[in-house]
């Protein structure tokens, strides 16, 4: 099956930086979401972004399904900002199985 | 708009126990899956519904069972529980994965402990 691999595994900055979340995957895919995991466990969508590029806030994606990556930006980080994010993906070959990446957590220092 | 909704939220089982986890959404959705994630781990897929009256295995399916009630609930049954079912679970659902807006949504999670 279709393979999703999130870098960095950890990442902790200072209230204000920037940041850059990667996902890779193996195959094709129908779609790609971008959520984020706060503290008490909820999750929340960020995205929708089978490809090309969108913002929300301080928040963008770029999707690039030929290459098969996607990455999530996040500009003057604030500490609410911390938390796991994930990406997930439907491929091609998988028909409607919804498949996850082991997410990278977000620590944001005040 | 409740959304997706998850029932009981925590649940404590022994060894050996079965229970049924419920979940259901209101956005009349054709898909629904169950997940589990366990501490410091991403999501991994138990079962899934493509559709109403279908059921497929996901990546973990073993010591599971699952029913599609109807188009709104999607339930999760452990027939003998087991400490390595120790794990958050939760419930999403998405459009139709036929087309191209599958976006998901997911439920608060079920937080389950087997002793």
């Amino acid at each position: 099956g279709i393979q999703v691999e999130q870098s960095p595994p950890d990442l902790i900055l200072q209230e204000g930086a920037n940041s850059t979340l990667r996902c890779n995957f193996s195959d094709s895919v129908n779609n790609l979401q971008w959520f984020h995991q706060n503290p008490w466990g909820q999750l929340i969508n960020l995205f929708y972004i089978p490809s090309g590029t969108k913002q929300n806030g301080r928040l963008s994606a770029t999707t690039v399904a030929t290459e098969r990556y996607s990455l999530l930006y996040i500009s003057s980080s604030q500490t609410t900002d911390s938390g796991v994010y994930f990406c997930a993906v439907v491929g091609y070959s998988s028909a409607s199985k919804i498949i996850f990446g082991s997410g990278t957590r977000l620590s944001i220092r005040p | 708009n409740a959304g997706v909704t998850q029932t009981p939220k925590f649940q404590v089982l022994k060894t050996g126990q079965s229970m049924t986890l419920q979940c259901a959404q209101d956005m009349n959705h054709n898909s629904m899956y169950w997940y589990r994630q366990d501490p410091g781990m991403g999501l991994r897929l138990i079962y899934y519904s493509a559709s109403e009256g279908t059921t497929d295995k996901g990546e973990v399916p073993n010591g599971y069972n699952v029913s599609r009630l109807n188009k709104r609930e999607f339930s999760l049954r452990l027939e003998s529980a087991a400490p390595s079912q120790t794990s958050v679970y939760f419930c999403a659902s998405c459009p139709d994965f036929w087309t191209m807006n599958t976006e998901a949504f997911f439920g608060q999670g079920t937080r389950l402990t087997v002793v």
